[in-house]
């Protein structure tokens, strides 16, 4: 079965430089949502999009900003990278149109490791 | 914002071991997760329940809502097993409300 895509898997930059990360979710999901887990931390919620929309908000960076397109793929552009953004960044997917009781399961990336130097 | 407790924090067994990890929250969630994470980082969902009992193999996992309490259990333990378990919420708002984690629970399987 298809699941989440990200790309790239591992990249490395310098400060102040920017990076913009790609999901691509599972077919027929119209939902992205995004999280940072630095070293040895426990994953960290972003942001998050239903149809092309902001529907969440966590403690993204105002440095970082997002979109979800047209195809529901998602793009996290983070800008004047820092040393302290170092880190495996997750994206997940999950589909509206079988909600059930429970809300909306998760379907997760393998995460791009970011690395600035 | 919800508190989520997981213990241990490290837990190493003999292979065959019954494992039970624990997660408590501090507010009404619209369902709990059961998440596994091995070294190299990626994450694999184990199970989503926001009540009674799952089970998948060799994995089972329990909620008590009245109790904001959740645990895994691991029967008949196997090296393959050892990796991260983390325990995850989302708020009782539901939608597409991002995920509140746990610290993780590190276990390893001894041969």
């Amino acid at each position: 079965a298809a699941g989440v895509i990200q790309s790239p898997r591992h990249l490395i930059k310098e400060k102040r430089e920017t990076a913009t990360l790609k999901c691509y979710p599972i077919p027929r999901h119209d939902t992205v949502y995004w999280y940072q887990q630095g070293p040895g931390q426990d994953p960290q919620f972003l942001i998050s999009f239903y149809e092309k929309m902001q529907s969440d908000k966590g403690s993204i960076p105002d440095r970082f900003s997002a979109q979800q397109f047209s195809d529901y793929h998602s793009e996290l552009n983070m800008s004047s990278l820092e040393l302290g953004d170092s880190a495996l960044y997750f994206c997940a997917s999950s589909s509206t149109t079988r909600p059930g009781l429970l809300g909306y399961e998760q379907y997760f990336g393998p995460g791009t490791r970011l690395t600035v130097t | 914002k919800n508190e989520v407790e997981q213990s241990p924090q490290n837990l190493t067994a003999q292979e065959g071991e019954f494992i039970t990890i624990n997660c408590s929250y501090s507010v009404g969630i619209s369902a709990l997760h059961w998440l596994q994470q091995h070294p190299g980082g990626g994450i694999v969902s184990l199970f989503m329940l926001s009540s009674g009992k799952k089970k998948h193999g060799r994995l089972i996992a329990t909620i008590n809502i009245q109790e904001k309490h959740s645990s895994l259990h691991i029967t008949a333990s196997h090296p393959r097993d050892s990796a991260v378990y983390i325990c995850a919420v989302g708020d009782s708002g539901g939608g597409a409300d991002g995920l509140t984690f746990g610290k993780g629970t590190h276990l390893i399987i001894q041969p």
